[in-house]
């Protein structure tokens, strides 16, 4: 079953609103959560590092005021994208490291598909 | 800047037939990961590759690794339709980084009967 719960799966909403996607690691502690993004038929691009109980790390060109991120507990972290407008329209994807999982892989969220109407 | 590189890009094969899919990185790493995308789907874990000479395999599908190369292979046994997907590569640097991931651009295969 999945270990990585992303919700929502899909938003539709006009320009200008704001939007909040909530990532969980569903049986395990993940300290580090990572935030991708993929336009279509694009590959996954990193868009920032998530530290819990400390402030995100970006990737260069991603505006941080732009996309909030907040990693308040050990199994939850989210993204808002503020005031979305069209070129936000994308494919977000999380993942997780589980502690003392050096050998496994990332575990990858199911998405959330962004569409700026 | 890690550079991570698949080819070929895109790949139409016939069922039954074999090939390989490359994916060249620059940067010194012994972490490599390949996984599978379905259209409109997330990521399918397939091989996770952690040392130089690792050889994994799944089915019709077997994953290598050569760390002084800088190159991993994923190759495909007597494919079949239900292989159809996109098929991605991705490397971990690993230290403070670990669990960050640089994906190449993705192999789109079709498997024509």
């Amino acid at each position: 079953g999945a270990v990585v719960s992303q919700h929502p799966s899909r938003v539709i909403c006009k320009s200008g609103t704001s939007v909040k996607i909530e990532c969980r690691s569903l049986d395990f502690q993940a300290t580090t959560m990572f935030w991708y993004r993929q336009f279509p038929k694009q590959s996954l691009m990193l868009m920032a590092t998530s530290n819990e109980g400390s402030k995100a790390t970006y990737e260069q060109g991603v505006e941080k005021d732009k996309f909030l991120i907040n990693h308040a507990s050990l199994t939850l972290s989210t993204l808002t994208v503020t005031s979305a407008h069209p070129e936000d329209s994308s494919f977000y994807i999380c993942s997780a490291t589980r502690l003392g999982g050096l050998n496994q892989p990332q575990h990858f969220g199911d998405g959330t598909r962004l569409s700026i109407l | 800047e890690l550079k991570v590189e698949q080819n070929p890009l895109f790949l139409s094969m016939q069922e039954g037939k074999n090939y390989t899919i490359y994916c060249n990185y620059s940067t010194t790493s012994d972490r490599l990961y390949w996984y599978r995308q379905d259209p409109g789907k997330s990521l399918e874990s397939l091989f996770v590759l952690l040392s130089n000479g690792a050889v994994k395999q799944e089915g019709r599908l077997m994953a290598s690794l050569d760390t002084k190369a800088r190159l991993s292979t994923l190759h495909i046994t007597a494919a079949v339709h239900d292989l159809s997907a996109t098929y991605f590569c991705a490397v971990d640097i690993g230290g403070t980084s670990y669990g960050k991931l640089t994906f190449g651009q993705g192999t789109i295969l079709t498997v024509h009967p």
